[in-house]
């Protein structure tokens, strides 16, 4: 029963190629994110969905495009890779309280892509 | 904007013994969370312990435990009796209660030596 999973755990492509990532929570929150860890382990956030609507947009290149069909999901779709684009991609998700605070941040599993 | 500082890369330590690990963050705002997370060579992301910036009390989860210093912006990690299975990337981590993101520090990675 794992609570936030995603598909693949690893990727290789070449570059130029369009690749998806896919992300599901079975925790029942109404957030969800993308993060990028590069190659020295840094962490950084690249997109937020609430209640599938787009409220964290940070400085990523268009080429990336946040899907999310329900709250349960949230895809990450990748066009024209470049070899910048080899990281670890996290999905995450957490729960906005009735305060309107916002909760811990359960991590997925991560997907190692690399653009060769 | 959120800044996280964590000045330690490396740091290593004898199993059975204590070690902490320090952060520093920098913000303007009065209501937030901090984390720690640890990242084990499976690059899993584990919550590791977390504290409310209202709360003044240090929380504790098992041999984990942090000095959270609001007024100096310092939140150091403790870990007590040191298990092999610790070695890891540690993060830490803020999070603001009325936004959506974390900012994560650089990390330090932690071994623990037989």
């Amino acid at each position: 029963d794992t609570a936030v999973s995603q598909t693949p755990k690893y990727l290789v492509t070449q570059m130029g190629n369009d690749k998806s990532i896919k992300c599901e929570q079975n925790l029942g929150h109404d957030t969800m994110y993308w993060y990028k860890q590069d190659s020295k382990k840094f962490l950084k956030i690249m997109f937020s969905y609430n209640n599938k609507e787009l409220i964290i947009n940070e400085t990523v290149p268009n080429r990336f495009s946040p899907k999310s069909p329900d709250k349960a999901h949230l895809n990450l779709h990748i066009n024209s890779l470049e070899l910048g684009d080899s990281a670890v991609y996290f999905c995450a998700s957490s729960q906005v309280l009735t305060s309107g605070r916002t909760d811990t941040q359960y991590f997925g599993p991560g997907t190692r892509l690399t653009v060769l | 904007a959120q800044t996280v500082t964590q000045s330690q890369p490396e740091m290593s330590v004898q199993e059975a013994e204590t070690v902490t690990l320090s952060c520093t963050y920098d913000t303007s705002e009065s209501n937030y969370y901090l984390f720690w997370y640890k990242q084990p060579p499976s690059r899993q992301m584990i919550l590791v312990i977390r504290q409310e910036a209202y709360k003044q009390q240090n929380a504790t989860e098992n041999r984990f435990s942090v000095n959270f210093q609001k007024a100096a912006k310092s939140f150091s990690l403790k870990i007590s009796d040191s298990q092999l299975g610790d070695t890891a990337m540690y993060f830490c981590a803020f999070g603001l209660q009325s936004n959506y993101k974390l900012t994560f520090g650089k990390g330090t990675l932690l071994t623990v030596n037989p």
